[in-house]
């Protein structure tokens, strides 16, 4: 399957501050990417698609102004969040789609904890 | 009712156990059946691939899809203290944007 990469694995930040978490896949090229948001004990909950070239989809109820998503290559999608807040704190996890039909490569998470 | 139903556990057997693990899903539209593996604090691992009806083997794991019970089954033979983490179902539908709908996990625990 495709190996998936997350740039940093932790990161603490203060209230207010912009936070950039990159995804790369490192041996695919991926035109699609997701990215997910997962509490503890908690199922994973799609948050976006992102689309090599194109502006991200973004589900119900998620702000796209406070999660930005870009995806400027197959290889790399940023998910920058911008003003965190400690209601933001939580494991983002991006995920590659692979050749068979909705399968899903997971990158390693990065935590996030604000402030 | 939520489209899929997965028993969140915990989950708790001996060394060597059969392990089974389940999930039950509304939507009839599902065709391609996955089950990921999660350690703490680490991204989801692809562990079975299927697609309709029927079972897949593979080393110590088995899928099962029951479509017509909207039922989906992994089995861990010979389990490990290894196989201690949270598995989740997922499902996707033809077309449906590659998007999956995952289970809410059960955490299992391996005894040694």
């Amino acid at each position: 399957g495709a190996v998936v990469s997350q740039h940093p694995s932790r990161v603490i930040c203060k209230s207010g501050t912009s936070v950039k978490i990159e995804c790369r896949s490192l041996d695919f090229q991926a035109t699609t990417m997701f990215w997910y948001r997962q509490f503890p004990k908690k199922s994973l909950m799609l948050m976006a698609t992102s689309n090599e070239g194109s502006k991200a989809t973004y589900e119900q109820g998620v702000e796209k102004d406070k999660f930005l998503i870009n995806h400027a290559s197959l290889t790399l999608s940023t998910l920058t969040v911008t003003s965190a807040h400690p209601e933001d704190s939580s494991f983002y996890i991006c995920s590659v789609v692979g050749y068979r039909h909705n399968e899903q490569f997971f990158g390693p998470g990065t935590r996030l904890t604000v402030l | 009712q939520k489209e899929v139903e997965q028993d969140p556990g915990p989950l708790s057997v001996p060394e060597g156990a059969i392990v089974s693990l389940n999930c039950t899903y509304s939507n009839s539209a599902f065709q391609y059946f996955m089950w990921y593996r999660q350690y703490s604090r680490k991204g989801p691992e692809l562990l079975m691939y299927t697609y309709s009806s029927g079972n897949k083997e593979d080393g110590r794991f088995t899928a099962q899809v029951d479509k017509s019970s909207k039922y989906i089954s992994l089995f861990i033979r010979d389990s490990q203290p290894s196989d201690s983490a949270t598995y989740l179902c997922a499902m996707s539908a033809a077309g449906s944007a590659r998007q999956l709908t995952f289970g809410s996990g059960t955490q299992l625990t391996v005894l040694p």
